[in-house]
């Protein structure tokens, strides 16, 4: 049974603070992760996905992967209250066959 | 680019209906199509998987004579929730990936409401 597993929260930091959101997973020979956002009501938006060991940086976002520990992980720095939202973590799995299994979210809640 | 819509973004029906709900890649042609349900302050879950041309693949636990699943082209998806109930109320999301465009990402739709009454 393939896991993903996130707290849920909710995380909450002041604004302008740095978030760290976590997330690991149970299929050791999993290949790709994804970070996504969701609002309340709304569906998922991709925030970034992530394939090799190490830090991937997009504006504000970092996400970091580390497939020996089997954890991802999504860093949001200068945190804006607009960042409020769930956070949705996904793995594909080593089968190939591109099915995302979901964790069941971290609430994040910035305050102004 | 990679913009997923869907169609209707809400509907109510009665109990025994049958709802269509239509998701289309707008700016590319989407290989995968994904369709997902998610219960208020659940996590998504999968329902099936339908590839352009062939007979969707339903997860466990997913009636498939339920819930027809369409591709018809590799833009167009559509769901088909037969015989509606109140416990098929749920926000239904359908996602689509293309291998050559950041294979194995999933663009998602806006969500389609259902309500049963």
């Amino acid at each position: 049974q393939k896991e993903v597993e996130q707290n849920s929260g909710p995380l909450s930091v002041p604004e302008g603070a740095i978030a760290s959101l976590n997330c690991t997973y149970s299929d050791r020979g999993s290949q790709s992760f994804f970070w996504y956002r969701q609002y309340s009501g709304k569906s998922p938006e991709l925030i970034m996905f992530i394939y090799s060991n190490g830090d991937k940086e997009d504006g504000r976002f970092t996400a970091q992967l580390n497939k020996a520990s089997q954890y991802v992980s999504l860093l949001i720095r200068d945190s804006q209250p607009s960042d409020s939202a769930t956070y949705l973590c996904a793995v594909i799995g080593r089968s190939g066959y591109s099915t995302l299994t979901f964790g069941k979210g971290t609430m994040l809640l910035v305050s102004p | 680019g990679a913009v997923v819509s869907q169609h209707p973004s809400r509907v109510i029906c009665k109990s025994g209906t049958s709802v269509k709900i239509e998701c289309r890649s707008l700016d590319f042609q989407a290989t995968t199509m994904f369709w997902y349900r998610q219960f208020p302050k659940k996590s998504l879950m999968l329902m099936a998987t339908s590839n352009e041309g062939s007979k969707a693949t339903y997860e466990q636990g997913v009636e498939k004579d339920k819930f027809l699943i369409n591709h018809a082209s590799l833009t167009l998806s559509t769901l088909t929730v037969t015989s509606a109930h109140p416990e098929d109320s749920s926000f239904y999301i359908c996602s689509a990936s293309h291998d050559l465009i950041a294979a194995d990402t999933q663009y998602f739709g806006p969500g389609t409401r259902l309500t049963v009454l």
